[in-house]
């Protein structure tokens, strides 16, 4: 099976603009998280979707959401870019039947916000 | 308090020698405990996961976990200079089904030749 896609895997933009991220989970994934890496913060968890709906949500504020597509494809979104969004985002998918599920981590992208 | 706490290292051990990584978590009702490995540059993969209180062995690797301490540790025998990597302390807080992982900082561990 193919692994976890992210898109784009590079991306700069300046403060005040808007990004989407976009995630193609492990065939017959059900779930896809989103994570947020800083080497200050560390991984710190967004959101996580399963069949179309928010299930889990972080503690980030409202610029940052999310959506999932009926194939489970998933989309992130921050909105009014701030400096401090510069950071490595992840996403992960797994089956989404239980909480016991190994999640696969994609590659991640990269986004510098000057 | 930090949800999931682990000693950020560096952790310096010799090849061949045991390597201990430790890890606390706040949520008591967790149930669900990860050991993910991150090498710099990559994205963080899965070395153990481990559910009920005591120790599970997978090949060089042993996850320990005691729920009355909120404790889980790592174990690397006969370290490898491949095993030089972060370690990433992971304990899923989503309750029921869901997913929601909440990870320590990471542990530097540094394997010398």
């Amino acid at each position: 099976k193919a692994g976890v896609t992210q898109t784009p895997r590079y991306l700069i933009k300046t403060r005040g603009q808007q990004v989407t991220l976009s995630c193609s989970p492990i065939s017959g994934h059900r779930s896809v998280s989103w994570y947020q890496q800083t080497p200050g913060q560390g991984l710190q968890f967004l959101f996580e979707y399963f069949s179309e709906t928010q299930r889990n949500k972080g503690n980030f504020p409202g610029r940052f959401s999310g959506r999932q597509f009926s194939n489970s494809r998933s989309e992130m979104n921050v909105s009014t870019l701030e400096l401090g969004d510069s950071a490595l985002y992840l996403c992960a998918s797994s089956p989404g039947g239980s909480g016991r599920e190994t999640q696969y981590f994609g590659p991640g992208t990269r986004l510098l916000v000057l | 308090q930090k949800e999931v706490e682990q000693n950020s290292g560096p952790l310096s051990v010799p090849e061949g020698a045991i390597a201990s990584l430790n890890c606390t978590y706040s949520d008591r009702v967790s149930q669900s405990f990860f050991w993910y490995r991150q090498y710099s540059g990559k994205s963080p993969e899965l070395i153990m996961s481990i559910y009920s209180n005591g120790d599970k062995e997978d090949g060089r690797f042993t996850a320990q976990l005691n729920k009355a301490s909120q404790y889980v540790s790592l174990l690397i025998r006969d370290s490898q200079p491949s095993d030089s990597a972060t370690y990433l302390c992971a304990v899923n807080t989503g309750g029921g089904a869901t997913n929601k992982l909440i990870f320590g900082t990471g542990t530097l561990l540094a394997v010398q030749p």
